[in-house]
């Protein structure tokens, strides 16, 4: 049972490079994520999306892009990178959107941009 | 305003002993529920716990409380018996109301320390 599956852990870029961020459920979730936690503060939300072809702006949505093809899949693109997005990038997934449902979180991708 | 605040410095705990986290939240929702998630050194958020609004009783789950004062608008954790393997930064969360806006806000988050 994997769960919330991220990759890469790692990664180092260059300024004005991009990536992506993949990021796959496998509990069958309507509803996901895409949170970044810089050093000594909580988590913010970037994008989330509640079902395939269904995408909408968190609180820092400035530098990223997201699609959502599949139920599974919410990969977070970064277009040219910037120092300011150096950090550890979260997705997450939930059940439901009432609030009483949790998010399931993914392990991470740390991520330096130099 | 900030609706959630976790204000304690880092926090120290002997082996053994009982630790209470702090968390203060702000909404005006009447429909909310408050997580607590743990993020040790390796870096994963872990669910530990939920409350809801309506609920009268205060959440456990195994060594984990939450002491909800709904009228203060508080709900800290009790972590019991602080094993060695507690240490690490705890988050207070929030999820207001239903629907796509329903989404999960984080404090700034606490690191707990426990000493042999």
């Amino acid at each position: 049972n994997a769960g919330v599956t991220q990759t890469p852990k790692f990664r180092i870029l260059k300024i004005g490079q991009s990536m992506t961020l993949q990021c796959t459920q496998d509990m069958n979730h309507n509803y996901m994520y895409w949170y970044r936690q810089d050093p000594g503060m909580g988590l913010k939300l970037i994008y989330y999306s509640v079902g395939a072809g269904i995408t909408d702006k968190g609180e820092v949505p400035n530098g990223y892009n997201v699609s959502r093809s599949t139920t599974e899949d919410f990969p977070l693109r970064l277009e040219l990178a910037a120092p300011s997005q150096t950090s550890v990038y979260f997705c997450a997934s939930s059940y439901l959107t009432t609030y009483n449902s949790p998010l399931h979180f993914g392990n991470g991708t740390r991520l330096t941009v130099t | 305003a900030q609706k959630i605040t976790q204000t304690q410095p880092g926090m120290f705990v002997q082996e053994k002993e009982a630790v209470t986290l702090d968390c203060t939240y702000d909404t005006s929702d009447q429909s909310y529920g408050l997580f607590w998630y743990k993020q040790p050194s390796s870096g994963e958020m872990i669910f530990l716990i939920y409350q809801g609004s309506y609920d009268e009783q205060n959440a456990t789950e195994g060594r984990y409380s939450l002491n909800f004062q709904k009228a203060r608008k508080s709900a800290n954790l009790v972590i019991s018996a602080s094993q060695l393997g507690d240490s690490a930064m705890y988050f207070c969360a929030m999820r207001e109301g239903r629907g796509a806006n329903s989404k999960l806000t984080f404090g700034k988050g606490i690191t707990l320390s426990v000493r042999p």
